[in-house]
């Protein structure tokens, strides 16, 4: 069956600019994660959404990163005025309530030139 | 705060030798995961270990789970190419889901 999908898979920002970054999750999956892998700070969560439930932001950098979960389903990470320390790769994973594993999406290359 | 150590870093090895990955872990947890990432990809999962004394092995690659020692390793015997990525641990702290990761173990395979 088809896996978790980002897009896009590259973008090329410059500095101070706004992007979206979209996860589509694996369907029926009902928790829906955010993750960022960059060269200094390694894999770090970002933000975690289960069902109806309030989001735990517990892991955003700053107030210009938010992200929204739309019907329970797509996830788009946005990143207001952007900054080179934004450039990494964002991953985005999904999985079923109760369940310990984390399927893991292509990823989304953010450069900020 | 949670955090998770791998080591080494970097593991050259030759092929048909046997080598052990480490992941300490500085927090109480029973969920601990294993993944690898080859170049330019995303993470695959390869184990789930979700209690003290757990054990899982495929192929050439065998995990394991001490919780009292915060503690997993990931065992490789008789190395091939094909295994050259990188590997991380992550951890499921307490009632939180979210993962926190180590550092990565970037493993080489020499023929």
């Amino acid at each position: 069956g088809a896996g978790v999908s980002q897009s896009p898979s590259n973008k090329v920002t410059e500095k101070g600019k706004d992007v979206e970054l979209r996860c589509d999750p694996i369907s029926g999956h009902t928790a829906l994660y955010w993750y960022r892998q960059s060269l200094g700070q390694g894999l770090e969560f970002l933000i975690y959404f289960q069902g109806n439930s309030a989001p735990d932001k517990s892991g955003l950098p700053s107030d210009r990163f938010s992200a929204e979960r739309t019907g329970g389903s797509v996830s788009t990470l946005t990143i207001q005025r952007t900054q080179q320390e934004d450039s990494a790769v964002y991953l985005c994973a999904s999985s079923l309530v109760g369940s310990a594993e984390q399927y893991f999406g292509p990823g989304t290359r953010l450069t900020v030139t | 705060e949670l955090k998770v150590e791998q080591n080494p870093l970097f593991l050259s090895m030759q092929e048909g030798k046997n080598y052990t990955i480490y992941c300490n872990y500085s927090t109480t947890s029973d969920r601990l995961y294993w993944y690898r990432q080859d170049p330019g990809k995303s993470l695959e999962s390869l184990f789930v270990l979700l209690s003290n004394g757990a054990v899982k092995q495929e192929g050439r690659l065998m995990a394991s789970l001490d919780t009292k020692a915060r503690l997993s390793t990931l065992h490789i015997t008789a190395a091939v190419h094909d295994l050259s990525a990188t590997y991380f641990c992550a951890v499921e702290p307490g009632s939180a889901r979210q993962l926190t990761f180590g550092s990565g173990t970037q493993l080489t395979v020499l023929p």
